[in-house]
């Protein structure tokens, strides 16, 4: 069926080293891709998105990587800090329900210090 | 904070108790949305609504009963739930139902015993 998935239910980095959490999606129409960070007691918080028709973007520490060719999806974190410590879902826009998203799993970041 | 505040943060209620989920959003968004997050499943859209209206019932049982009374307020009412119904319901605004992004709250931990 479609589905949204992640590979690794669990990340553990040093800090100072780079982060790289990944997506896999099934549905080739969707074609809008959003990361979202949850920490413990709070709701998740968006973190950047990108469009099919983009296969990089590009913010503040953050980077998502976009392969439509394998559908996958990738966040990477620079420099990673404590403060990056969460949970990571990905999620996926189809063209016919603009605000149905549809969530991973989601990949428990752990930052050793 | 993200704008988005919900009431309470925790409940615990029998299976033959009424009980209501509250959320305010202050950001002056027209779209507001219910979400399940259960420990095993991805988060889930459950209500969508626009302008006060309801736009989305994603296949939700008739135990859960959305109440939108103005743009910036979103109920949820519970009667009779299943201990199954146990989770965290999320609350979340966005400006309005076009790929705009989403602005959670964080959550009303629920019990049902």
């Amino acid at each position: 069926g479609e589905s949204v998935g992640l590979h690794l239910p669990t990340l553990s980095v040093q800090e100072g080293d780079n982060s790289i959490i990944n997506c896999a999606y099934s549905n080739s129409a969707s074609d809008y891709f959003i990361w979202y960070k949850q920490e413990s007691g709070k709701g998740p918080q968006f973190i950047i998105d990108i469009r099919s028709n983009m296969d990089k973007r590009q913010g503040q520490r953050v980077t998502v990587l976009l392969n439509k060719t394998v559908k996958h999806l990738s966040l990477q974190i620079a420099a990673t800090q404590p403060g990056d410590s969460a949970v990571y879902f990905c999620a996926e826009n189809r063209k016919d329900s603009s605000y149905k998203l549809i969530f991973g799993s989601g990949t428990r970041l752990l930052v050793r210090p | 904070e993200t704008g988005v505040t919900q009431t309470p943060r925790h409940l615990v209620m029998g299976m033959t108790n009424k009980k209501s989920l509250k959320c305010e959003q202050h950001l002056g968004h027209n779209a507001m949305y219910w979400y399940k997050q259960s420990a095993k499943k991805p988060l889930e859209l459950m209500f969508v609504y626009s302008l006060e209206e309801r736009v989305e019932n994603n296949s939700v049982p008739s135990r859960f009963s959305p109440e939108c009374p103005n743009s910036s307020h979103l109920f949820l009412h519970l009667h009779t739930l299943q201990p199954e119904d146990s989770a965290l319901y999320l609350c979340a605004s966005s400006q309005d139902t076009s790929r705009s992004e989403q602005y959670f709250g964080p959550g009303t931990r629920l019990t049902v015993t």
